[in-house]
């Protein structure tokens, strides 16, 4: 099955400063990405997702890039803001297409300091 | 998108008794599934839940512990059944709508 690793475990940054997470992948026939927001008491919230035919995409503050060759994919949050910390989750299909249950990694708590 | 929403949101059960949490979304769906979040832990999946046929359980997972019901393209069930401290975790629904995965609110499960 799918094994995916995530890092940092935990990330501080200032506010207006860029974050990166990163994660990693097994499966090499994965194609689909997506990236999870999780306030606390709250479900996860889809942010931004990216599939396999292309190595990058942004949205306002958030962009998404997939090196499927090295089987890693990142988060990158430029202009962080307070609005902006909770814990972050990425994600990747077992197998092939996003038919079947997620396997996630294990998350990073974002802290933005004033 | 799609709006999904669950029941209780919350609750605290004695041990050995069994919960039923409700998912029901809002708009027809092919492929619903059931999560497990444990206290400051990520997300495991527990069963995909098929309309019409029994769930597919993951790896850990048992049909006796957790059994699921889908009777129609908008609605799914979860048990806990005979419940354990163990069992204190957020349970998340989750639908596949378009190629993308979405998530309930969670139900947030004490067991004393």
């Amino acid at each position: 099955g799918e094994n995916v690793e995530q890092h940092p475990s935990t990330l501080s940054v200032q506010e207006g400063d860029s974050a990166v997470i990163k994660c990693t992948y097994s499966d090499s026939a994965s194609n689909y990405f997506p990236w999870y927001k999780q306030e606390l008491g709250k479900g996860p919230q889809l942010i931004i997702d990216i599939r396999s035919n292309v190595g990058e995409k942004k949205d306002q503050r958030i962009a998404v890039t997939l090196n499927k060759t090295a089987k890693h994919f990142s988060l990158h949050i430029t202009e962080t803001q307070p609005e902006d910390s909770a814990v972050y989750f990425c994600a990747a299909p077992p197998s092939g297409g996003g038919a079947d249950g997620l396997t996630f990694g294990k998350g990073t708590h974002l802290i933005i300091q004033p | 998108s799609a709006v999904i929403s669950q029941k209780p949101s919350r609750d605290i059960c004695q041990r050995g008794t069994s919960l039923t949490i409700q998912c029901q979304v809002d708009s027809q769906v092919t492929m619903m599934f059931w999560y497990r979040q444990q206290p400051g832990q990520s997300l495991t999946l527990i069963a995909t839940a098929n309309q019409g046929s029994e769930a597919t359980y993951e790896s850990g997972f048992v049909i006796d512990k957790f059994p699921i019901s889908r009777p129609n393209l908008t609605f799914s069930t979860l048990t806990v059944s005979n419940m354990s401290p163990e069992d204190s975790s957020i349970y998340l629904c989750s639908v596949e709508n378009t190629d993308t995965q979405y998530f309930g609110p969670g139900t947030r499960l004490t067991v004393l």
